[in-house]
């Protein structure tokens, strides 16, 4: 059964900071893992997709990098900002099909002044 | 931009009601999703549905049901609430092939 793990379950940093996210899967065979973003009791807004045969995605100050065969992505935020503050989820999709993700539990990021 | 609705943001039943909650999307996908988010136990799938009169169990659809009459409309159930279905239930969309779910704002149901 897949397993998702994030560490740390919470991070701190100050204004301007780059910082890494880290999302940890147990079961390689992957279609794609997609990277939300989740404000306080709201829904998720999807941040990057990356495909199994990719090794990385950008939008913005985002990169998202995949390494499939040991089983780990990490969110890449650059220059962080106060308004970066939000819980960060990741989410794999099994191969051989079916819309089914997996989640993380989420890394919850808090950006100071 | 794809968007997802929920009929409410927030919702308080008591024990023993009948509870219908409402997901709209509008642009034609045709898998939709319900999920309960709940701390420490991250995001579990409740159902889904491939298209139109077709569903699937998810990892905890015990309490649960699921109708979709419509393309663009997913109705999740609960039949008689209790108390442990006090949880934030997001619905999602996503295109066949194409990958990317996108989310609904979310509704909080509080059973008393």
């Amino acid at each position: 059964k897949q397993e998702v793990t994030q560490i740390p379950a919470a991070l701190s940093v100050p204004e301007g900071e780059n910082l890494v996210l880290n999302c940890s899967f147990t079961d390689s065979a992957i279609y794609n893992l997609q990277w939300f973003r989740q404000d306080p009791g709201k829904g998720l807004t999807s941040l990057l997709l990356i495909q199994s045969s990719q090794r990385e995605q950008t939008s913005g100050r985002l990169n998202a990098s995949l390494d499939k065969s040991s089983g780990r992505s990490t969110l890449y935020i650059a220059a962080s900002q106060p308004g970066d503050s939000a819980t960060y989820l990741c989410a794999v999709r099994p191969t051989g099909g079916g819309n089914k993700l997996t989640f993380g539990t989420g890394t919850q990021l808090k950006v100071e002044l | 931009d794809v968007k997802v609705t929920q009929s409410s943001r927030y919702l308080v039943k008591r024990t023993g009601e009948k509870v219908f909650l409402e997901c709209v999307q509008d642009m034609d996908h045709e898998n939709m999703f319900w999920y309960r988010q709940d701390p420490g136990l991250g995001l579990r799938l409740i159902y889904f549905s491939y298209d139109v009169k077709m569903k699937e169990k998810g990892d905890i659809p015990e309490g649960y049901s699921v109708s979709r009459e419509k393309k663009e409309r997913f109705s999740l159930i609960l039949e008689s609430a209790s108390t442990n279905q006090t949880s934030m239930y997001l619905c999602a969309s996503t295109r066949s092939g194409r990958n990317e779910q996108f989310f609904g704002p979310g509704t909080r149901l509080t059973v008393l």
